[in-house]
């Protein structure tokens, strides 16, 4: 089946450090891949989704500065958490959209645990 | 109003029970809809999709309610390994996904 590689699974860094994360499609072409952001004991909160060749589409809220996203090609997109906080702090998880049957299954990464001391 | 709502739990159940649950979505023009499993500090993966006719995956039924706008998820003997959080997923046209709160199961021995 379909599978979407996410890298680092764990990274831990200074406050005010950049991070990047990587999100790979491994045997499917995604030409729209989604971040999102999920906090302790909450639900997976979407953050923006990545088009590829084209600038993502933010959530509201979600500062665009901050969380910058590049979808360079068609099995990759990137998300990178720019001047990094304590409060930045969460798990991270890519996914992409993969057709079979006619059913549009999302497949996630397996995430990336962010710790920003 | 959400666009899909789910009883966040928890269910605390006792090993081989039968346990449901609901997740209502917001709207009609809904196209897709998923259950997905998380298991902590996981990603979510696909429990099974739901079809309009409804569907069964061993100990797994999904069904759908069209008319009034939930979809079920029914578990049968639980197991111990059944222990997650289940997030039911609503898709419209293109890519607009939309994720329920999620809702936690404990299966106790």
């Amino acid at each position: 089946g379909a599978v979407v590689s996410q890298h680092p699974s764990w990274v831990i860094c200074k406050s005010g450090t950049s991070v990047k994360i990587e999100c790979r499609s491994l045997d499917f072409q995604a030409t729209t891949m989604f971040w999102y952001r999920q906090f302790p004991k909450q639900s997976l909160m979407l953050m923006a989704t990545s088009n590829e060749g084209s600038k993502a589409t933010y959530e509201q809220g979600v500062e665009k500065d901050k969380f910058l996203i590049n979808h360079a090609s068609l099995t990759l997109s990137t998300l990178t958490v720019t001047s990094a906080h304590p409060e930045d702090s969460s798990f991270y998880i890519c996914s992409a959209r993969a057709f079979a049957g006619g059913i549009g299954e999302l497949f996630f990464g397996e995430g990336s645990r962010l710790t920003v001391l | 109003r959400k666009e899909v709502e789910q009883d966040p739990g928890p269910f605390n159940v006792p090993e081989g029970a039968t346990v449901a649950f609901n997740c209502t979505y917001s709207n009609s023009a809904s196209q897709s809809f998923f259950w997905y499993r998380q298991d902590c500090r996981k990603e979510p993966k696909l429990l099974m999709s739901v079809y309009s006719s409804g569907n069964e995956d061993g100990r797994f039924t999904a069904q759908l309610n069209r008319a009034s706008q939930y979809i079920s998820l029914l578990i049968r003997d639980s197991k111990l390994s059944d222990s997650a959080t289940y997030l039911c997923v609503v898709t419209y046209t293109g890519n607009q996904f939309y994720f329920g709160t999620g809702t936690s199961l404990t299966v106790i021995p």
